[in-house]
């Protein structure tokens, strides 16, 4: 059965810190790994990993993806009380389904 | 475009009523899917669709039904609700598939007493 699990659950910074969100997945005929962005309401979509190796980046929020370990991280630098969210991370294999993790609960406190 | 709607915003029904959830995108995506997400959980993947007329089980089908008989619309019926069935569902869609991020709708919160 494909998981997607995430860590940690939760955590709580200052705002200015650098944080790491890590993602883990065993997913059958891997295609991408994706990251959205949920405060509150519907999931807003961050970035799609398909190569490993390859960082994208949004201006302070960067990822990657290692193929080879099965996982996936997602960096904010100078964190701000507007990146408080939950963060999470899905697989999609070859059956076009995206498969979740429980997401990370990030809160920056000023 | 409006994206993905979603109608209602929330419901509460009694145990054993019927209801639909409607969601409608305008994007012409060919991929639609039904989630329900509840507390401190990720989402969970109920019903898909990969185009009018065609339609999958997800991980969590039980109790649920869809039909797909346009590009646009995707309800999902529940038949006879139960607490269980307490979440927030989330209606998505996307153009293809593998390499296409999903785009979410707002949500439904629903309530089974």
């Amino acid at each position: 059965e494909d998981k997607v699990v995430q860590s940690p659950l939760s955590l709580v910074v200052h705002e200015g810190d650098t944080v790491t969100l890590n993602c883990s997945y065993e997913v059958t005929n891997f295609r991408s790994l994706l990251w959205y962005k949920q405060e509150k309401k519907a999931p807003t979509f961050l970035f799609m990993l398909t190569s490993s190796g390859i960082e994208k980046k949004s201006g302070r929020l960067s990822s990657i993806l290692d193929k080879k370990e099965l996982f996936s991280i997602l960096n904010i630098t100078a964190t701000q009380t507007g990146d408080s969210a939950v963060y999470l991370c899905a697989g999609r294999g070859g059956s076009e389904k995206l498969v979740f993790g429980k997401g990370t609960k990030l809160t920056v406190n000023p | 475009n409006a994206g993905v709607t979603q109608t209602p915003k929330f419901r509460i029904l009694k145990i054993g009523q019927s209801m639909t959830l409607q969601c409608t995108q305008d994007m012409n995506h060919n991929y639609m899917y039904w989630y329900r997400q509840d507390p401190g959980m990720g989402l969970k993947l109920i019903y898909y669709s990969v185009g009018a007329g065609i339609t999958d089980k997800g991980e969590v089908p039980n109790g649920y039904n869809v039909s797909r008989s346009t590009t646009e619309d995707f309800p999902l019926r529940l038949e006879l609700a139960a607490p269980s069935q307490t979440s927030v569902y989330f209606c998505a869609s996307s153009m293809t598939s593998s390499y296409n991020e999903q785009f979410f709708g707002p949500g439904t919160r629903l309530t089974v007493l």
